[in-house]
């Protein structure tokens, strides 16, 4: 069936540094690509998506890149604050004409740590 | 505006209890899901709906049960609780199911001994 494995789990950077999480999917027909940002305690909520007719996006420090040969695409954030550890999920949607249905299929999750 | 509302927050259940979460949305979304999230295992399905009198099967179903009587509410029911139930359960609805945002409720923590 169709799986998303992103990597890596946890992930620990100096305040001001980048972080990249790198999610790869296997269903090819996969058309969406969003980013969900989870805060301890909190609901996920989206901080930027993709779609398959477009290689990047930005969005101030955040920007998602898509490789839709290799099937992967990744997140990028630059000048890491605290605020922004958490934990990240991706997500790819296929077309409901290949999966038979309507869905999302996440990742396993990233705990993003930006250390003072 | 409220979003999606979800019911309760935290519940504390006994073995073969059965209890129903509730989940309401109020912007008129076709779709809702329902997740759990468990520790290293990310979201996974259990239900979703395409509309009223809709409801398909996730990646894991067995154990509970839903409904979709109206567009704004959704439902999860758990018919007998087990200790393998015990997660954090997650009600979402977007505009369509693909390719659009999904909203998520605040959550329920659900401990069953």
């Amino acid at each position: 069936g169709e799986n998303v494995e992103q990597h890596p789990s946890t992930l620990s950077v100096q305040e001001g540094d980048s972080a990249v999480i790198k999610c790869t999917y296997s269903d090819s027909a996969s058309n969406y690509f969003p980013w969900y940002k989870q805060e301890l305690g909190k609901r996920p909520q989206l901080i930027i998506d993709i779609r398959s007719n477009v290689g990047e996006k930005k969005d101030q420090r955040i920007a998602v890149t898509l490789n839709k040969t290799a099937k992967h695409f990744s997140l990028h954030i630059t000048e890491t604050q605290p605020e922004d550890s958490a934990v990240y999920f991706c997500a790819a949607s296929p077309p409901a004409w290949t999966s038979g249905t309507y869905k999302y299929i996440f990742g396993t999750g990233t705990r993003l740590k930006v250390l003072a | 505006n409220a979003g999606v509302t979800q019911t309760p927050k935290f519940q504390v259940l006994k073995t073969g209890q059965s209890m129903t979460l509730q989940c309401a949305q109020d912007m008129n979304h076709e779709y809702m899901s329902w997740y759990r999230q468990d520790p290293g295992m990310g979201l996974r399905l259990i239900h979703y709906s395409v509309g009223a009198g809709i409801t398909d099967q996730g990646e894991v179903p067995n154990g509970y049960n839903v409904s979709r009587s109206t567009t704004e509410d959704f439902p999860l029911r758990l018919l007998s609780a087990a200790p393998s139930q015990t997660s954090v359960y997650f009600c979402a609805s977007s505009y369509s199911g693909q390719g659009t945002e999904a909203f998520f409720g605040q959550g329920t923590r659900l401990t069953v001994v």
